[in-house]
């Protein structure tokens, strides 16, 4: 069975700074896609990184990085000086590349409120 | 190009009323997805499509059925409506493998039975 585990329900930060939200998942593949989407309060859920088994290097787009470590089964999201807009629901997810995969498995989701 | 699409944004039904949700796409995908979202529980797979015809039971399928008759459709139906169906509905689509995972998701319906 799969499971993606975000320990924090909520977190609050002042602007300008620098948060980690942590995906802890559980899979018994080999190989297994991990994503992170983004929930602003509009609604919609916005795609931000996938991410395969095999590629363990770290990424950085702008402000955002990922810290995927399989050792540790964890996909963390870091946002760097926190800005109001990074203010969201933050979801992990998982999804295994067999056959009939076809399901993403969320975790329920970090509130990041980011305070001016 | 407008992505997913999902119709209506707001519903209010009645117990034991149905409705249909629709869900299109333009991006010529070939999977799509039915989910809800509840608070405190992230999303949950109702049912999916892999293809225009087929489609095939979710993590939380019973109360709904679903139709794939267009490959940019998918509907989502809900035949006797229960205050228990009350939440917050997604539609997403995605390529085959091998041309990505990742899942576009339309802006949501959010449904109401009192």
């Amino acid at each position: 069975a799969q499971k993606v585990t975000q320990a924090q329900t909520e977190i609050s930060v002042v602007e300008k700074e620098d948060v980690t939200l942590d995906c802890v998942y559980e899979t018994r593949d080999t190989t297994y896609y991990l994503f992170w989407y983004k929930q602003p309060p509009s609604g919609e859920l916005v795609f931000l990184i996938r991410r395969n088994s095999f590629d363990e290097q770290n990424e950085i787009s702008g402000r955002y990085s990922w810290n995927f470590q399989k050792s540790t089964s964890s996909f963390n999201f870091t946002i760097t000086a926190s800005q109001v807009v990074d203010s969201a629901v933050y979801f992990c997810a998982l999804r295994h590349s067999g056959a009939g995969s076809y399901q993403l498995t969320f975790g329920k989701g970090t509130k990041l409120s980011v305070i001016p | 190009n407008a992505g997913v699409t999902q119709t209506p944004k707001f519903r209010v039904l009645k117990t034991g009323q149905s409705m249909t949700l629709l869900c299109a796409q333009d991006m010529n995908h070939e999977y799509m997805y039915w989910y809800r979202q509840d608070p405190g529980m992230g999303l949950r797979l109702i049912h999916y499509s892999v293809g225009e015809g087929t489609t095939a039971k979710g993590e939380v399928p019973d109360g709904y059925n679903v139709s794939r008759l267009k490959k940019q459709n998918f509907l989502l139906g809900l035949e006797s409506a229960a205050p228990s169906q009350t939440s917050v509905y997604f539609c997403a689509s995605s390529s085959i493998p091998g041309q990505g995972y990742e899942q576009y998701f339309g802006p949501g319906t959010r449904l109401t039975v009192t």
